[in-house]
């Protein structure tokens, strides 16, 4: 089955810097890759969120880029900001089967 | 409305209860999930349902029932949980269960067991 990997675990940025969050995952045919965020007691929001048929995708200051080759997707935020603090999970899902999440950054944005 | 909502929003319980937890979605999606999240972890998914009919249990024990009375509505019947079973559940909704589809979460339950 799917197994995601993401990288770090934990991330710590000054506000303003950018934060890149990369996961890689190892079944070819997963072919939809969400992120969510969480923040402390919440439920997981879907902040962006990526088809294989598509390389990159950007909204506002989030962006997310998958390589399929290597079987790897990053997040990348820029401008950060302090609500931008949160645990971020990427997931894998492919034909017949259903998400499979990494186990999570926790980013924390300093001002 | 582009909401799941869960209740109860907390629950406590002891190891011989018998209690219930609620999701309801009124956005017309036709796959529902439970999953489950521990501190610090992964949401962990249990259950599919798909049509109003279970597609998928993740071998989850049986002191946990699902139940899907109607495509709007989803249940999970508690019954004598162990402390380890404390955690966040989480209900989401998805228009179909393909996997492309957005899955969208509810706020979840924190359910305790003394």
């Amino acid at each position: 089955g799917e197994n995601v990997e993401q990288h770090p675990s934990t991330l710590s940025v000054q506000e303003g810097d950018s934060a890149v969050i990369k996961c890689t995952y190892s079944d070819s045919a997963s072919n939809y890759f969400p992120w969510y965020k969480q923040e402390l007691g919440k439920r997981p929001q879907l902040i962006i969120d990526i088809r294989s048929n598509v390389g990159e995708k950007k909204d506002q200051r989030i962006a997310v880029t998958l390589n399929k080759t290597a079987k790897h997707f990053s997040l990348h935020i820029t401008e950060t900001q302090p609500e931008d603090s949160a645990v971020y999970f990427c997931a894998a899902s492919n034909y017949g089967q259903n998400f499979v999440f990494g186990p999570g950054t926790r980013l924390s944005v300093l001002p | 409305d582009t909401e799941v909502t869960q209740t109860p929003k907390h629950l406590v319980m002891g190891m011989t209860n018998k209690k219930s937890l609620k999701c309801e979605q009124h956005m017309g999606h036709r796959a529902m999930y439970w999953y489950k999240q521990k501190a610090k972890k992964p949401p962990e998914l249990m259950f599919v349902y798909s049509y109003e009919k279970l597609s998928i249990n993740e071998s989850v024990p049986s002191r946990f029932s699902p139940e899907c009375p109607n495509s709007s509505l989803l249940n999970l019947h508690l019954h004598a949980l162990q402390p380890e079973d404390s955690a966040l559940y989480l209900c989401a909704s998805s228009q179909q269960e393909a996997s492309t589809d957005t899955q969208y979460f509810g706020p979840g339950t924190r359910l305790t067991v003394l």
